[in-house]
């Protein structure tokens, strides 16, 4: 079953504003990843976040993690056309050697 | 340096017929992955080998089976496919554990009727 649960399900902005993506997951974790999936391509790493991490940057990305509240987000600022993809989050178990959970994506189109 | 590498493209197939999916990845990972992707469900892990010589069963391995063939070679095999297999299926791989991103292949585009 999915572990994460991205949220909204889908966004449509205008080139320019920035774009916030929510990600809920439901047990303990070592990190959470951002992936983005262009249209009919594979999915491509963003970022990772560690659990003793609360915030990260990568260019346009910041990234949030709240381990008490279990969610995290992704915010792309100054948006553009070519941000229009899926974006998905996922999780690491906080132990064992479980793969990644993927949640359902977010639907993001950029409107230029 | 290709990454990981998927073949075939796209495959149509008819109930019962079988197939193998390839999947080789050159960056010298230890753990590969298999995931179907299905409009509306995200990502589903099949199988997966977290290093070469172990493979393990996923959230949804049934009518499936894998093969690690080497460190590079990961391959997924339908025995007798269903029309429910239709699906993207996508190969992934990772250095090692915790703390590593996946690297994807652009997926296989599989059609069964």
């Amino acid at each position: 079953s999915q572990q994460g649960e991205e949220d909204p399900q889908a966004l449509s902005i205008q080139e320019g504003e920035n774009a916030t993506m929510n990600c809920s997951y439901k047990t303990s974790i070592n990190n959470l990843q951002w992936y983005r999936q262009n249209s009919g391509r594979g999915l491509v790493h963003l970022i990772l976040i560690r659990s003793n991490e609360r915030e990260k940057h990568s260019g346009r990305l910041r990234v949030t993690l709240d381990t008490s509240k279990k969610s995290s987000s992704l915010l792309i600022t100054a948006s553009r056309a070519a941000d229009t993809a899926s974006y998905f989050c996922a999780t690491d178990a906080n132990s064992g050697n479980t793969p990644l959970v993927f949640g359902k994506g977010t639907r993001l189109s950029v409107i230029a | 340096n290709a990454g990981v590498t998927q073949t075939p493209k796209f495959q149509v197939l008819k109930t019962g017929q079988s197939m193998t999916l390839q999947c080789a990845q050159d960056m010298n990972h230890n753990s590969m992955y298999w995931y179907r992707q299905d409009p509306g469900m995200g990502l589903r892990l099949i199988y997966y080998s977290a290093s070469e010589g172990t493979t393990d069963k996923g959230e949804v391995p049934n009518g499936y089976n894998v093969s690690r063939l080497n460190k590079r070679e990961f391959s997924l095999r339908l025995e007798s496919a269903a029309p429910s297999q239709t699906s993207v299926y996508f190969c992934a791989s990772r250095i090692q554990g915790r703390n590593s991103p996946l690297h994807f292949g652009n997926g296989t585009r599989l059609t069964v009727t």
